[in-house]
This record gives C-alpha cells, structure tokens and sequence, in this order.
C-alpha cells in the first residue's frame, strides 16, 4: 500500500501562475512533511517541510497548505518561472529521527514562458 | 545541514561486473541511506547504514546483491555484485543531521551493458 500519493502526475502552468501539487497519505501517524525539489541529473534538493500542528507554512514563493483531518497537503508555488520546472516529491514520516520517510512518486511541473 | 558527495558520478559496466559507489559526508552522521531511482520515478528505499553495524535492507534488496559498508561516521560505500542491465539507474546516498531535515548526494547513474 503506497503510503504517499501524489496529485497530479504531471502539471503545465504558464510563467507567472500559480501551481498547485497534491499530495495525500495513508497513516495519520505521520507528522513530518517535506517536498524536495529535483532537477534533472541532480539528487533531491529540500525545499520547505511542515509539521502537523500547522496548517500552513510560507517559504519565499513556495507555500505548504496542510489538512490534517483530510490526511493531504498542497504545495503552492506562487508566480511560477520557467527557473522552477522540476520534479517535486512529497514525502512522510513520523517526527523522529529514526523513522524512515516515505516519498510520492513525483510531480513534474513544466513552467512555460 | 549534511553536504554529500558521491563517486564515481556515472559508471558504464558490462553486465556480471561488480561496482563500488562511495558516499562521503561534510560531517559526523548516525545513518546513511541508500536509494536507487529510475528514469523519471520516485525514490525507492534501499538499505539503511548505521556506523559499526550490519545494514538494513528494505524488501527487494538484499545484502549479497548491494552490501554496503559503513566503516565511520562520514563514509559508505554501496557495491552492486553481478550487475544486470536492469540494474541501470541512478543511486543516492542520503543522511539527516540531528533534525528531521534528509539530505541527499548528487547521485552516480549507472549503465548496465
């Protein structure tokens, strides 16, 4: 069973738009939230990350929404450039440091100029 | 936050040959992680390394196929017996500091001929 889903596969928005990624998960145990940020021929790079006694954090132009009661999160990423097309992984996990973290399977943003 | 490097950065093997991949850390970590991506997909759990210990493997990965070392706190390596062109793809070392936050290195792609 996949612990962390992700919404929608692939995602086209054009420069200056808002994109909106979806992610949902399985164990409500989970606490610890991050999105990673991975351009092509490069490993994942941390990009922002909540935990669940938010609902929401705001880092530059990227903005985690968080609904606990729902199990899902979106990340938000106000005024797309054509500089943040990239795969962006959701990912889980219980808030200790020993615990694995559970990642989505991706979604591709392409931002058009 | 954890800087990792990798070595090689891409390997090309023939099919039955062995290869190593190290992992070096810019400090002092508890656990390494292994995990493997192909093409475009997400990032799939491998093996966990604590310093001093045996690994741990995830279903699906075993010790005879990919052992890793972990000789201190800021080295692994990650070796792949009897390559098979289906073991083409791109591996990640990956580490978290004393927080929640993971890092990861910038990967070493393998080709399996």
């Amino acid at each position: 069973q996949q612990q962390v889903r992700q919404s929608p596969q692939s995602l086209t928005v054009w420069e200056g738009e808002t994109a909106i990624l979806n992610c949902s998960y399985e164990n409500s145990a989970f606490d610890y939230f991050p999105w990673y940020q991975q351009f092509p021929g490069e490993g994942p790079a941390l990009l922002i990350a909540i935990r669940s006694v938010s609902d929401k954090k705001e880092d530059g132009g990227f903005t985690i929404f968080f609904n606990k009661r729902e199990k899902n999160l979106s990340l938000h990423i106000k005024d797309s450039q054509p500089g943040d097309s990239a795969t962006y992984f959701c990912a889980a996990s219980k808030g200790n440091n020993n615990n694995r973290i559970f990642f989505g399977d991706g979604t591709q943003l392409v931002v058009k100029p | 936050s954890v800087l990792l490097y990798q070595k090689p950065n891409r390997d090309i093997c023939q099919s039955g040959t062995s290869l190593k991949i190290q992992c070096v850390a810019d400090s002092q970590v508890v656990s390494m992680f292994w995990y493997q991506q192909f093409q475009e997909q997400s990032l799939m759990l491998m093996a966990t390394a604590n310093e001093g210990s045996e690994a741990t493997y995830e279903s699906g990965f075993t010790k005879d196929k990919f052992p890793i070392s972990r000789p201190n706190l800021t080295f692994s390596t990650l070796t792949v017996n009897n390559a098979r062109p289906g073991d083409s793809s791109i591996y990640f070392c990956s580490s978290r500091d004393r927080g929640l936050e993971q890092y990861f290195g910038p990967g070493t792609r393998l080709t399996v001929l």
